[in-house]
């Protein structure tokens, strides 16, 4: 199975501010990487996919980067929607496989 | 716009079999991929396999042996069981659709709004 890790596990961080976080995969997935934001007691919501690609309706503030095994999803301006839980998710391969989250908190 | 739903038991005793149906509206279930995940309370996300509307499916090998993905097109729906089950079995689970590519896997939207199953006597 492909290992996805993400850091920080914890981010905290202010209104305003820009924040990026880190997905790295075991083994190269090429571009088939998505994100996605949970927020507590909802299902988790397309952000990107293939690395970078936005997904329809999500703000232009987020974005996707990266390549290979090592990817970042950038929030350039933080809003207070934002603060919630992120997870990248490979697809290069199955099983499917995601990473163990972000917590993104109120500084 | 595709909406999903999932009903079933809450509440599976240990070594009996879980059930859950996701019922698809808005669009039809043919000429998609959909998939369950589950999370379990506190935890991340774990992806339990996929169903094509043919009925062809792939599972996650860690649950292989316990899971079968069925469904029906007539009623739009798609179901899962899970057999034999403990309590590291407890989570919410999800259905979603399955958007992929001809040469890779799957990423998921939309998803539905997740039921929680918990196994306890």
């Amino acid at each position: 199975d492909i290992q996805m890790t993400q850091s920080p596990s914890t981010l905290s961080a202010s209104v305003g501010d820009r924040v990026t976080i880190t997905c790295r995969a075991s083994q190269s997935i090429s571009s088939w990487l998505a994100w996605y934001q949970q927020k507590p007691g909802k299902a988790p919501k397309l952000l990107i996919y293939k690395a970078s690609s936005l997904e329809s309706g999500v703000p232009s503030r987020f974005s996707g980067s990266g390549s290979g095994t090592e990817f970042t999803l950038t929030i350039s301006s933080l809003q207070p929607d934002d603060f919630a839980t992120y997870y990248c998710q490979q697809y290069n391969s199955y099983p499917i496989t995601f990473g163990q989250g972000t917590r993104l908190e109120i500084k | 716009q595709v909406q999903l739903q999932e009903s079933g038991p809450g509440l599976v005793k240990p070594s009996e079999t879980l059930s859950l149906t996701c019922t698809v509206s808005g669009g039809s279930i043919s000429s998609y991929y959909w998939s369950w995940i589950r999370q379990p309370p506190g935890k991340g996300l774990e992806w339990i396999g996929y169903i094509y509307y043919s009925g062809s499916t792939n599972y996650n090998p860690s649950l292989k042996s316990r899971v079968t993905i069925s469904v029906d097109t007539s009623k739009n729906q798609f179901s899962l069981k899970l057999s034999s089950v403990t309590a590291a079995d407890t989570a919410v689970y999800y259905c979603a659709r399955a958007r992929t590519v001809a040469v890779a896997g799957n990423w998921f939207d939309p998803w539905g709004q997740g039921t929680l199953v918990t196994v306890s006597s």
